[in-house]
């Protein structure tokens, strides 16, 4: 069955510390992916997506991802956190239709 | 160009009464893509519209729940007979299509809240 799994619920990292939050799909051929972030009381603002191509892609606001397929994984990278990315992150597939994990909230510690 | 419209931004219904929720997609696009997010919950897809036309509404309650995208005006996700249960986030997105266009823009969503 297809799926999208983002194995943390919730993730706390200091405030200038590298972050990396985990993706992981289950599909027949390789979606189309994507990370959204959505900050208290709003909408999803996309951050980076891939297609094809170059398999590490860069996002807005610092954020970078990379594609595994040998580990069908997409993992959303930052080196160093700011406290405004406190927020929850949503990663995303899309084949047929378009499918989101559960989410990872992230905390920032000053 | 305007991004994804929704309206209301905040409604609140009494138990048995209709909600109807709005969402106008960006100019040009002519896909429209409900989601809804309970409390602590991640995104849950309900619809998927063109115009005139349901294309998969594999999400949606079979009850009290619909949900229209007419040739004119914006799109509609109406819910009858709300209940408790129904107090959610509800989100609209739009895309110009599938394939390398199918990149969906967000609505700051409509947030129903069911007395």
């Amino acid at each position: 069955a297809q799926s999208v799994t983002q194995p943390d619920i919730h993730i706390t990292v200091s405030e200038g510390a590298s972050l990396e939050l985990r993706c992981n799909y289950s599909y027949g051929a390789t979606p189309y992916l994507f990370w959204y972030v959505q900050s208290p009381g709003q909408g999803l603002q996309l951050l980076l997506k891939y297609f094809s191509g170059d398999t590490l892609v860069q996002g807005i606001k610092g954020f970078e991802a990379e594609f595994k397929r040998s580990q069908s994984s997409f993992n959303l990278r930052k080196p160093s956190v700011h406290w405004s990315d406190a927020a929850e992150y949503f990663c995303a597939v899309a084949l047929n239709d378009m499918r989101f994990g559960a989410g990872t909230r992230l905390t920032v510690k000053p | 160009n305007a991004g994804v419209m929704q309206n209301p931004r905040h409604l609140v219904r009494r138990r048995g009464q209709e909600a109807r929720l709005r969402c106008s997609p960006m100019k040009g696009h002519s896909h429209v893509y409900w989601y809804r997010q309970l409390p602590e919950e991640g995104l849950k897809f309900m619809v998927y519209l063109q115009k005139e036309n349901i294309i998969d509404e594999s999400g949606m309650p079979k009850e009290r729940f619909s949900a229209e995208f007419p040739k004119e005006g914006p799109s509609i996700l109406r819910i009858q007979q709300v209940v408790r249960g129904d107090s959610a986030a509800y989100f609209c997105a739009s895309s110009l299509g599938t394939g390398d266009t199918y990149e969906q823009y967000f609505g700051p969503g409509t947030r129903l809240t069911v007395t």
